[in-house]
């Protein structure tokens, strides 16, 4: 297996402009999930999915922030519109049950 | 709700002494623990987790944790540091059974000196 897969790996956007991130889980994992790590607050949890319905929404900051997951093997997360402050780096990880989280690479933003 | 605090935001040490890392966690449920490295500009790599059963927990590369539930604690070791060791080092609870969600703590940056 490849790994969970995310895309880009670096963004780099304007402020005011949309921004979309995109993430493949493994095959067969039953949980997906979107961080944000910046050295300030550390790694954040904006929600998660379980067979692809969302669970629990409470990290993401603002309504400027929408997740989906039309199906098990694609998630986005989408900034809208993006600021400055949103500039960090969102991970994507997917499990299965509670066998600990496989990680992605990440999307390094950067809004300007 | 689950926390944890990781004592020592960065711990230096020299090649082939014993790493430590500490990491205490407060649940209101008994815990799921977690040790996740990351190297630089990669994603979080799991170590290794405790569940249930035995609290001596072994893991890749060397590593180890040990739960202390009396002590409210889940130290990371290794008896010999290498220079490949250095990376970011995280702690993470989640409230077990069918709750899957993890919180870390800030992350413990190790560096090795030759």
């Amino acid at each position: 297996d490849a790994g969970v897969i995310q895309s880009p790996r670096h963004e780099v956007t304007e402020m005011g402009q949309e921004v979309t991130l995109r993430c493949k889980p493994i095959s067969g994992h039953d949980y997906l999930f979107w961080y944000r790590q910046t050295m300030m607050r550390g790694l954040e949890l904006l929600i998660y999915f379980n067979n692809n319905v969302p669970i629990d929404d409470s990290g993401m900051p603002e309504d400027r922030f929408s997740a989906k997951m039309p199906n098990a093997s694609f998630s986005t997360l989408k900034i809208q519109p993006s600021e400055p402050r949103d500039s960090a780096v969102y991970f994507c990880a997917s499990s299965l049950s509670d066998n600990g989280y496989t990680f992605g690479s990440g999307t390094r933003l950067t809004v300007v | 709700a689950q926390s944890v605090t990781q004592l020592g935001s960065h711990v230096s040490v020299s090649e082939g002494a014993l790493v430590l890392l500490r990491c205490n966690y407060s649940s209101s449920v008994p815990p799921y623990l977690f040790w996740y490295v990351q190297y630089p500009n990669q994603g979080l790599q799991l170590l290794l987790k405790y569940t249930t059963g035995a609290t001596l927990v072994k893991g890749i590369n060397g590593f180890e944790a040990e739960f202390k539930k009396s002590e409210t604690s889940f130290h990371l070791t290794k008896p010999s540091a290498h220079m490949s060791d250095a990376a970011e080092y995280f702690c993470a609870v989640s409230a077990g059974g069918s709750n899957y969600k993890l919180t870390f703590g800030k992350g413990t940056l190790l560096t090795v000196n030759p």
